[in-house]
């Protein structure tokens, strides 16, 4: 059971562009949902994280929203780069000493 | 901090071999995660450990695989014997938890590629 559905499987955007992926979750019990970048050839990486109690989050060009109500949250890439290319992976845990699940990942071209 | 490290790199084997994947978690994390990437399932959860105990082995796929983590600062995932499905990038990741809400991000390694032929 898939237990956080990631989308798209890939994307495609140019230069400048705000690509966008999307993860809904179903187990209410959530409270922790970081997004991961994985480059070619390496483990992935801790991006930026929201907890619910908030509806959006920020750092840098990298913004999590997120909507308690429909179990869905997002990532916005403002103002892509070519190095913003990589795969990207939602995940979520609950408040237990529990390990992360992730969605299957979004692999992102940027392209100039 | 050198970071989780895995070895070897990458693996090639016969199917039917025995495989052992090693893993050195970031010096004081206490909890020891195995990931298995494939293209179809993504990122699958093996096995993880807290302070060197197994606590959720049933991502494990099948009796052919065994972990073990003999001190805070080493683990291993065996697969024996392996067959040309268990070909994926295994990761292994750490993070450091103290309570239930108090834990550091996740740490992953640079993944052991297993080919299986």
């Amino acid at each position: 059971q898939q237990q956080v559905k990631q989308s798209p499987q890939s994307l495609i955007v140019q230069k400048g562009g705000i690509p966008i992926i999307n993860c809904a979750y179903e187990n209410t019990a959530f409270d922790y949902f970081p997004w991961y970048q994985q480059f070619p050839g390496k483990g992935p990486a801790l991006l930026i994280a929201i907890r619910p109690d908030v509806s959006e989050k920020k750092e840098g060009r990298f913004t999590i929203s997120f909507n308690k109500s429909a179990k869905q949250f997002s990532l916005h890439i403002m103002d892509s780069q070519p190095g913003d290319s990589a795969t990207y992976f939602c995940a979520a845990r609950n408040s237990g000493n529990t390990p992360l699940v992730f969605g299957k990942g979004t692999r992102l071209s940027v392209i100039a | 901090d050198a970071g989780v490290i895995q070895s070897p790199r990458h693996e090639v084997t016969e199917m039917g071999q025995e495989v052992t994947l090693r893993c050195k978690p970031i010096s004081g994390h206490n909890s020891l995660f195995w990931y298995r990437q494939t293209m179809m399932r993504g990122l699958e959860l093996l096995i993880y450990f807290n302070n060197n105990v197994p606590i959720d082995d049933s991502g494990m796929p099948e009796d052919r695989f065994s972990a073990k983590m003999p001190n805070a600062s080493f683990s291993t995932l065996k697969i024996q014997p392996s067959e040309p499905r268990d070909s994926a990038v295994y990761f292994c990741a750490s993070s450091f938890a103290r309570g239930l809400r108090n834990r550091s991000p996740l740490h992953f390694g640079n993944g052991t590629r297993l080919t299986v032929t």
